[in-house]
């Protein structure tokens, strides 16, 4: 079975702060990897994705990628309080089938 | 209108009891999926299907099947329904085209309810 473990939550951070959630996965083989957001009683929704070591940045929100150390981060700079939710990390293979990890819950303080 | 709509969206129902959870979608897409999440536990896969004619088991599908109809239509059927199956369940689908990055879109979710 393919794991991906993320940091435990919750994390809680004052607004305007920099929220980093982190992301570990068991198979070298993957190729894609996903961050999704999840509102309380909603359904996910893709945030960012990423193939590439490095960074990638959308707006407020960079994904960073690190093949070697199987490790893949996320990062919410400027953090509001439409941030607070729970963030999923999935990691995809060649059969594009995706595994999660359990995901960390983000409270952004006011 | 959802493009991926799942029914129904809450269940209560009674352990022997046998439940359908349906799945349709209008993205056009091939492949569809249905995973569970529970508290903790994140989404864990219980089947997949890639087209109409493949249907394929997940890490969880003990106790569970599925049928799919139609390119549109995947529906999840719990035979016999046990406690330990309650759990907030999800239908997503995903492209097979040359642009698929292998994101999934989610349907709202159907919320079951062993007794």
């Amino acid at each position: 079975q393919k794991e991906v473990e993320q940091n435990s939550g919750p994390l809680s951070v004052p607004e305007g702060a920099i929220a980093s959630l982190n992301c570990t996965y068991s198979d070298r083989g993957s190729q894609s990897f996903f961050w999704y957001r999840q509102y309380s009683g909603k359904s996910p929704e893709l945030i960012m994705f990423i193939y590439s070591n490095g960074d990638k940045e959308d707006g407020r929100f960079t994904a960073q990628l690190n093949k070697a150390s199987q490790y893949v981060s996320l990062l919410i700079r400027d953090s509001q309080p439409s941030d607070s939710a729970t963030y999923l990390c999935a990691v995809g293979f060649n059969d594009y089938k995706l595994s999660f990890g359990a995901g960390t819950t983000v409270t952004v303080r006011a | 209108d959802a493009d991926v709509t799942q029914t129904p969206r809450n269940r209560i129902t009674k352990t022997g009891k046998r439940i359908m959870l349906e799945c349709s979608q209008t993205k056009g897409h091939d492949r569809m999926y249905w995973y569970r999440q529970d508290p903790g536990l994140g989404l864990r896969l219980i089947y997949y299907s890639f087209d109409v004619k493949d249907i394929n088991k997940g890490e969880i599908s003990d106790g569970y099947s599925v049928s799919r109809q139609a390119q549109a239509k995947f529906s999840l059927s719990l035979e016999s329904a046990i406690p330990n199956q309650t759990a907030l369940y999800f239908c997503a689908t995903s492209d097979n085209g040359g642009a698929n990055t292998g994101e999934l879109f989610f349907g709202e979710g159907s919320r079951l309810t062993v007794l």
